[in-house]
């Protein structure tokens, strides 16, 4: 059951540019997250951001929340190199479910 | 360190060979989750566990088991594997459904 739908699918840049990635869902959260995966490596857990939320920050990372809309974004400022990576946005629906992933989005940046 | 460790990190079996990938955490997790992640259609859950003996079904079940008889393994079983479950394996863990995730280094199986 996908809920999580990013794009764009694919994203390159410039080392210093900004990276924005979105996340679109169907039915309504408790919670969305986002994660970073390098190359075929276990994935890391960036930022939790709750209903209740319309935006967090965690050091060069900007989550925006908009509910009504059912979409969330993710702001890399200032990227670099190491930052090219799959990112993912996860939804939680509610008690009694469960955490589901979208299809990510590949993000390279080039020096 | 905290961590969530998986083993074997690559994996090459035959069709019908009965295999199990353990996965273990060492942060006193009740939550441990099983995922395939496959070129085009992301990461889908297989198995969940909400605790020691309680165990459930992710989205795609069919041709796995899992045992939960200790709070830090979490084994998943492939009892006759056959191709379709060549994939990259990852065991996850947190302190609860909706909290966010600590992932294993993955598993890379490939059954031929």
């Amino acid at each position: 059951s996908q809920q999580g739908e990013e794009d764009p699918q694919a994203l390159s840049i410039q080392e210093g540019e900004n990276a924005t990635m979105n996340c679109s869902y169907k039915t309504s959260i408790n919670n969305l997250q986002w994660y970073r995966q390098n190359s075929g490596r276990g994935l890391v857990h960036l930022i939790l951001i709750r209903s209740n939320e319309r935006e967090k920050h965690s050091g060069r990372l900007r989550v925006t929340l908009d509910t009504s809309k059912k979409s969330s974004s993710l702001l890399i400022t200032a990227s670099r190199a190491a930052d090219t990576a799959s990112y993912f946005c996860a939804t939680f629906p509610g008690a009694g479910t469960a955490l589901i992933f979208g299809k990510g989005t590949t993000l390279s940046v080039s020096s | 360190e905290a961590q969530v460790t998986q083993n074997p990190r690559y994996l090459i079996t035959v069709t019908g060979k009965k295999l199990t990938v353990t996965c273990s955490q060492n942060m006193n997790h009740e939550y441990m989750s099983w995922y395939r992640q496959d070129p085009g259609l992301g990461l889908r859950q297989i198995y969940y566990s909400m605790n020691v003996e309680v165990t459930d079904k992710g989205d795609v079940p069919e041709g796995y088991k899992v045992s939960r008889k200790e709070k830090r393994n979490f084994p998943l079983i492939l009892e006759s594997p056959s191709p379709n479950q060549t994939s990259l394996y990852f065991c996850a863990s947190s302190h609860g459904a909706n909290e966010k995730l600590f992932f294993g280094s993955g598993t890379q199986l490939s059954v031929l």
